[in-house]
C-alpha cells in the first residue's frame, strides 16, 4: 500500500486513559498533518510538521495533546487524560514532492483512527 | 481570519440532474481543496486549484476558482448515483500550510 496508513483504526478507551496513534505518511513526504474530525463537521488542524520540525499547531491543542515526528518519518499523536469531548476521527495527512511522481500540490488523507472516550 | 462556508448544506437530486455546490472563503488564500468522503471514511482528493480563473475536471465533476470572488464551484454534470457522498472545500492559509475546511455538502443522488 502506498498511501498514508494509520494505526490503530479504531481505540476505544476509559476516559482519564492516554492514547497514542500513529501515522506513516507516503514514503519521503516531507510534510505531514493531523486533523481532528467529528460527525457532521469538517476536519479541524491540529499541527503540521515539515521533516521533523513541528511548525504549526493550533489553538484547539490543549497541554493534554502531543505530537512528534523524531526522524521525519512517523509521527505519533498522543491525547493524556482522555476526556469525553476528545472522541472524534483522528486523521493523518502528508504532501510534498515525493520519487514516484506524486502530485506535490495534493493533501493525502489516512484512513483515521476513530477514538472513542468511555 | 479565514473562514470557509459551503452551501447548500444537503442537496438530495435525480439521476441525470445538474447541479452546483458553492465554496466562499473570506480572506485571500493561495489554494482551494475539493475533497470527497464516504461515510464513515476517509477523505479522497479530488480537486487543488491552484490560481484565478482555474478550471479542473474529472468525469461528471468539475471545480473552478475565482480569487478575486472568493469563490470555488464544484458543478456536477448528469449525476449518477455513485456519486453520493459528502463534498468539502478547504481553501489554505496564505501565510502557513493550515487547511481551514467548509461544513460539508451531503449530497444524496436519487436513482
Amino acid at each position: 500500500d502506498t498511501g498514508v496508513s494509520q494505526d490503530p483504526r479504531h481505540k476505544i478507551t476509559k476516559r482519564g486513559q492516554n492514547v497514542t496513534f500513529r501515522c506513516d505518511p507516503i514514503s519521503e513526504h516531507n510534510r505531514l498533518y493531523w486533523y481532528r474530525q467529528t460527525l457532521g463537521q469538517g476536519p479541524e488542524f491540529l499541527t503540521y510538521f515539515q521533516n521533523e520540525a513541528q511548525l504549526e499547531k493550533s489553538r484547539l491543542l490543549s497541554d493534554r495533546f502531543s505530537a512528534e515526528r523524531p526522524k521525519g518519518s512517523f509521527s505519533t499523536l498522543e491525547i493524556q487524560r482522555t476526556e469525553q469531548g476528545d472522541s472524534a476521527m483522528y486523521l493523518c495527512a502528508s504532501s510534498g514532492l515525493s520519487n514516484r511522481g506524486i502530485d506535490g500540490n495534493t493533501i493525502y488523507f489516512g484512513e483515521g483512527s476513530w477514538l472513542t472516550v468511555v | 481570519e479565514l473562514k470557509v462556508e459551503q452551501n447548500p448544506l444537503f442537496l438530495s437530486m435525480q439521476e441525470g440532474k445538474n447541479y452546483t455546490i458553492y465554496c466562499n472563503y473570506s480572506t485571500t488564500s493561495d489554494r482551494l481543496y475539493w475533497y470527497r468522503q464516504d461515510p464513515g471514511k476517509s477523505l479522497e482528493s479530488l480537486f487543488v486549484l491552484l490560481s484565478n480563473g482555474a478550471v479542473k475536471q474529472e468525469g461528471r465533476l468539475m471545480a473552478s476558482l475565482d480569487t478575486k470572488a472568493r469563490l470555488s464551484t464544484l458543478h456536477i454534470t448528469a449525476a449518477v448515483h455513485d456519486l453520493s457522498a459528502t463534498y468539502f472545500c478547504a481553501a489554505r492559509m496564505d501565510s502557513n500550510y493550515q487547511l481551514i475546511w467548509g461544513a460539508g455538502t451531503k449530497l444524496i443522488i436519487k436513482p
